[in-house]
């Protein structure tokens, strides 16, 4: 089946530095890919969709500015959580969409945890 | 904002029993998937069932979908230590050339050995 994978697998941050998060379709191409956070014991939230080579669209009460995203390839986006605070300290869970396959199916990354001290 | 709901929100049950979960959701729909997810890990996919369809099977896995009532449930026949983990439904909508997946808030199943 397809392949979704994601780098760092967790990740320890100062508060005020900036975070890079990559997910990446192995086996297929991906022209759209989303972002979701979870925090303990909850639900996944979306926080982004973003289309290979145009800018992500964000969800309500998401701060883009905050949480970059760059999907530069049809293999990779990249989530960018800039001037972490602890308040962002969660699971990031990307996933992908395979342009060849039925266009609702998506496939999920491992997730990331981010701790922000 | 989350469009499904699942219920109960929590499950204890002994090893050989069956697990039914249920899942509510509030607008129309393409398909619901659920999906499980052990402490701490990712998602793992577990059956997709799509609005023209009412059931389907999948190994000890039975999904039913009923439209009318906008529902749906997850049967686990004989489950195993192993099934313990939090369960999620996710519905699948339709936006123009896209689609939007939505996660209930999930199901914490317990099997006891």
């Amino acid at each position: 089946g397809a392949v979704v994978s994601q780098h760092p697998s967790w990740v320890i941050c100062k508060s005020g530095t900036s975070v890079k998060i990559e997910c990446r379709s192995l086996d297929f191409q991906a022209t759209t890919m989303f972002w979701y956070r979870q925090f303990p014991k909850q639900s996944l939230m979306l926080m982004a969709t973003s289309n290979e080579g145009s800018k992500a669209t964000y969800e309500q009460g998401v701060e883009k500015d905050k949480f970059l995203i760059n999907h530069a390839s049809l293999t990779l986006s990249t989530l960018t959580v800039t001037s972490a605070h602890p308040e962002d300290s969660s699971f990031y869970i990307c996933s992908a969409r395979d342009q060849t396959g039925d266009f609702y199916e998506q496939y999920f990354g491992p997730g990331t945890r981010l701790t922000v001290t | 904002s989350q469009q499904g709901e699942e219920d109960p929100q929590a499950l204890s049950i002994q090893e050989g029993e069956n697990a039914t979960m249920n899942c509510s959701y509030k607008t129309s729909i393409n398909n619901l998937q659920w999906y499980r997810q052990n402490s701490g890990r990712g998602l793992v996919h577990l059956i997709l069932i799509r609005s023209n369809e009412r059931e389907k099977h999948s190994g000890r896995l039975r999904v039913t979908l009923d439209t009318s009532k906008k529902s749906s449930s997850l049967l686990i026949t004989a489950s195993r230590a192993a099934d313990t983990a939090s369960y999620f439904c996710a519905t699948v909508v339709l936006t123009g050339a896209n689609s939007k997946l939505t996660f209930g808030k999930g199901i914490t199943l317990s099997v006891r050995p």
